[in-house]
């Protein structure tokens, strides 16, 4: 079965230091490893997704994140913090081995960004 | 594309009533999700359809959920009847099938439903 592991459910950084994020997979297959962010009462957007090609992916906002399958890693980064980035961060893999893209999320990571 | 619709996008009733959530997916997808969100449990998936076959209703809580997709533009949640452990925000999201596992689900922007 695959899943997700988001280190850290509260992450706070000041403007304009570095976002780090942690997410580390666990699946029997090649996996697709997506982040999406939430603002607050709105619905979850798609930030970057991995897809077997290049394992470093830029996503929008700045943010991208590093393949890296000998530590079963997709850890999430931005160089520099926005106050619009105050978000809550999920992690989620999706296969289940098969076509299927039913997704699996993490438990999400809300980040805070201190002026 | 106006995106994933869903109504009503706030629901406050009363325990024992009948609930009923709405998604409109996106023009051409061919999945449909349903997803309930709370702080205890984070983001569960409940069911999914493709083509307006449910695939997988594993994660529905009991019988008192039911989904239906009458056909490729609606697809209907209801509860019946509510429960205040039913309060959540409940999230529709549709993708296209032919990228498989690549592709994207777009989320709607959710229904927050409160039972008292």
């Amino acid at each position: 079965a695959q899943s997700v592991t988001q280190l850290g459910s509260h992450v706070s950084v000041s403007e304009g230091a570095l976002v780090l994020l942690r997410c580390n997979y666990s699946s029997s297959v090649p996996p697709y490893l997506f982040w999406y962010v939430q603002y607050p009462n709105q619905g979850l957007q798609l930030l970057l997704k991995y897809t077997s090609a290049a394992t470093l992916v830029k996503g929008i906002n700045g943010f991208e994140a590093e393949f890296k399958k000998s530590e079963t890693s997709f850890h999430l980064t931005k160089p520099s913090a926005h106050m619009s980035d105050a978000a809550e961060y999920f992690c989620a893999v999706s296969g289940d081995g098969g076509a299927t893209n039913k997704l699996i999320f993490g438990t999400g990571t809300l980040l805070a960004v201190q002026p | 594309d106006a995106g994933v619709i869903q109504s009503p996008r706030h629901e406050v009733t009363e325990m024992g009533q009948e609930v009923t959530l709405r998604c409109k997916p996106i023009s051409g997808h061919d999945y449909l999700f349903w997803y309930r969100q709370t702080m205890m449990r984070g983001l569960e998936l409940l069911i999914y359809f493709n083509n307006n076959v449910p695939i997988d209703d594993s994660g529905m809580p009991e019988d008192r959920f039911s989904a239906k997709m009458p056909n490729a533009s609606f697809s209907t949640l209801k509860i019946q009847p509510s429960e205040p452990r039913d309060s959540a925000v409940y999230f529709c999201a549709s993708s296209r099938t032919s990228g498989g596992a690549r592709e994207t689900q777009y989320f709607g922007p959710g229904t927050r439903l409160l039972v008292l």
